[in-house]
Parts: structure tokens; sequence; C-alpha cells
């Protein structure tokens, strides 16, 4: 089942953080976060597995709840750079080799 | 400019083969990205070695296997294969790993189809 990503969009300006959120209805095995620019093909982030486990470094993390069934992605003092659009990619089993993606937060960041 | 170069870029199995995608990334990369895209869908994260260890593991299935080797190109054997193991299969490479904003570079992909 497709994971809900909030918010569907985001603008922000240079310097500003903003947080994007990943929910299931399942429980999760992992969640992987992607980047997509336009035009390009998506770029793996991280991946975060069961356990609550956080990820990250100074610039962007993300946390994973386990109980709640959400992860959260962190971006500090965001830059032109960030722009682009996130998806969530949440798995369920371990062994079955598919995840399957959120519909995506457009983050859109300003001078 | 040297590209992600990945081999071959056709190949035709049979159910129940092996098949070996080969990956040589970009000069002076250390970090190579496998993703499987099926047909309509959205690409996949498989596996990531940095510096010829295993640093990440996505949704790769466990008749999948992969490793980096010492002149840090990459191979992704798969056995067993299935039909729906039919797929474009990405390979990618960057300067660093760890840091998010590090250039991810793609190759042409390897189309593998299942019969």
């Amino acid at each position: 089942q497709q994971p809900v990503q909030s918010p569907q969009a985001v603008i922000l300006r240079e310097g500003e953080d903003a947080v994007i959120n990943c929910s299931s209805s399942k429980a999760l095995y992992s969640v992987h976060w992607y980047r997509q620019k336009h035009g390009e093909a998506p770029v793996f982030l991280m991946i975060l597995l069961k356990g609550g486990e956080q990820k990250g470094h100074e610039k962007i993390s993300a946390s994973f709840n386990e109980k709640k069934q959400q992860s959260s992605l962190y971006l500090t003092a965001s830059q032109l750079s960030y722009s682009g659009t996130y998806f969530c990619g949440t798995e369920i089993d371990t062994n079955a080799g598919k995840s399957t993606f959120g519909d995506g937060t457009t983050l859109t960041v300003k001078p | 400019a040297a590209g992600v170069i990945q081999s071959p870029r056709h190949l035709i199995k049979e159910k129940r083969e092996t098949a070996t995608l080969k990956c040589y990334p970009i000069p002076r990369h250390d970090t190579v990205y496998w993703y499987q895209q099926g047909p309509g869908q959205d690409p996949q994260f498989l596996i990531s070695f940095y510096e010829k260890m295993q640093s990440d593991k996505g949704s790769i299935p466990d008749r999948f296997s992969a490793q980096q080797f010492s002149d840090y190109h990459s191979e992704l054997n798969m056995s067993s294969l299935e039909l729906g193991d039919s797929a474009l299969y990405f390979c990618a490479s960057s300067a660093g790993q760890g840091l998010w904003d590090y250039e991810q570079y793609f190759g042409p992909g390897t189309r593998l189809t299942v019969t």
C-alpha cells in the first residue's frame, strides 16, 4: 500500500528549514528517501531500517518511528540545490525486494 | 568526459538461469549504487558500495548479490531468475558517500529480459 507524504509542496527561502513526512498504514521494514530533479532519475539519499533509526548529517537527516509507522526527512538551512521532488519508498517485507513510493513532496527553494 | 559504463546493455535469460551485470564507475568515483526499474515502475534502490564495502542495502532479493572490486567496478549477480526480474538495471557512481549532496552519475542501464 502506498505511503502518504506530507506536505505535497513546500516553498522555502534559502536558509530556512523543512520537514517532509512519510506515513504508512502497515508495519514497515525500511524507509528509503530519494530526491528527483526535473528531467533526471531519482537519486537515492538514505535508507532507514526498523528499530527507530536516525541518520544523516548536519544539513539533512531522517528519522524512522517504527511504532508510528512513519519517517520524517529534515532539511536544514536549505540551499537552492535542495530544490526537487522528494520521495519516500517503504518496504514492508525484507525479502520482498520491492518498495512502494509515495506521491512525492515538491520542494522549491528561492533566493 | 568519461561516464559510467554498464555491460552488457541488453541481456536475455531464461527462468532459473543466472546473470551478471557489470558497472564501471567514473574514474576516481569510489561509490557505486544499483537500481532496478521495472516496466512502468519507479526505480528501486537495490544496494550500494563505498570503498569496496557494502554501505546500504535496499530492496534487493536474497537471490541477488553484488560486490565492488579493487578497481571500484561492481558486479550484480542474479540467480534463479524469475520473470519479474525483467527490468532496466541502472548503476550510478559518486565521488563520496554518506554526504547526500554528492551527485550520482547514472549509467545507461542494462535491460534484462527473463523469458
